[in-house]
């Protein structure tokens, strides 16, 4: 299995709503991150879990609450959101292997992502 | 100033014209990374590089560490090629699993 899965595909909500955006992987990675990318505009890290642990977490505000419960899922919890949160929410995993001088070498495999409509 | 930038940023061309698209960073970096994305949402990573020159298909990648620079060429384009193509950077760090830094993107059209 070398994909990562995200369900929903799609997910329209309300401001008043509590959702979640559910990632997978079966590759082993020990890496996963979640992405925000809004129209015609690049991803934006949103947060970083490595070994199960929040690693990064790019000033997002806490309406977005990530959860990683095991190595293989990863989680963002949604609630009170605000319509300019509306965008494509991508989740991506890597290995974790170290380059030669210490450096982090690792190849990112993303999801299909979830499109996020907030009305 | 944007870390990673893109040129072009639209690019349209006939179907068997050889097609670059340049990409230039301004930090330190372990690896650079080439992505497309189709209309719909799903990102493939195309290439990973940290030196030299990588080739798959009718896709060749470059990379030239002191000057910060890459390429992404497609030899004889063809209509399925048109994407965005996005370049990414993870920035050099004491270590741990950083997300990428993206460029804006080049949108690339292949006429028939």
């Amino acid at each position: 299995d070398t994909e990562v899965t995200q369900t929903p595909k799609h997910l329209v909500m309300g401001m008043t709503n509590k959702k979640s955006l559910k990632c997978e992987q079966h590759m082993g990675h020990r890496a996963m991150y979640w992405y925000k990318q809004k129209a015609k505009k690049p991803p934006e890290l949103m947060f970083v879990y490595s070994y199960e642990k929040l690693s990064i977490n790019e000033s997002v505000p806490s309406r977005f609450s990530p959860e990683c419960p095991n190595s293989s899922l990863l989680n963002l919890h949604l609630h009170a959101l605000q319509p300019e949160d509306s965008a494509l929410y991508l989740c991506a995993s890597s290995p974790w292997d170290r380059g030669l001088r210490g450096r982090a070498n690792n190849e990112q495999f993303f999801g299909p992502g979830t499109r996020l409509t907030v009305l | 100033k944007n870390e990673v930038e893109q040129s072009p940023q639209n690019l349209t061309a006939q179907e068997g014209e050889f097609i670059t698209i340049n990409c230039s960073y301004s930090v330190g970096i372990s690896a650079l990374h080439w992505l497309q994305q189709h209309p719909g949402g799903g990102i493939v990573s195309l290439f990973m590089l940290s030196s030299g020159k990588k080739k798959h298909g009718r896709l060749i990648a470059t990379i030239n560490i002191q000057e910060k620079h890459s390429s992404l060429h497609i030899t004889a384009s063809h209509p399925r090629d048109s994407a965005v193509y996005i370049c990414a950077v993870r920035p050099l760090s004491g270590g741990g699993a950083d997300g990428l830094t993206f460029g804006k993107g080049t949108h690339l059209i292949i006429q028939p």
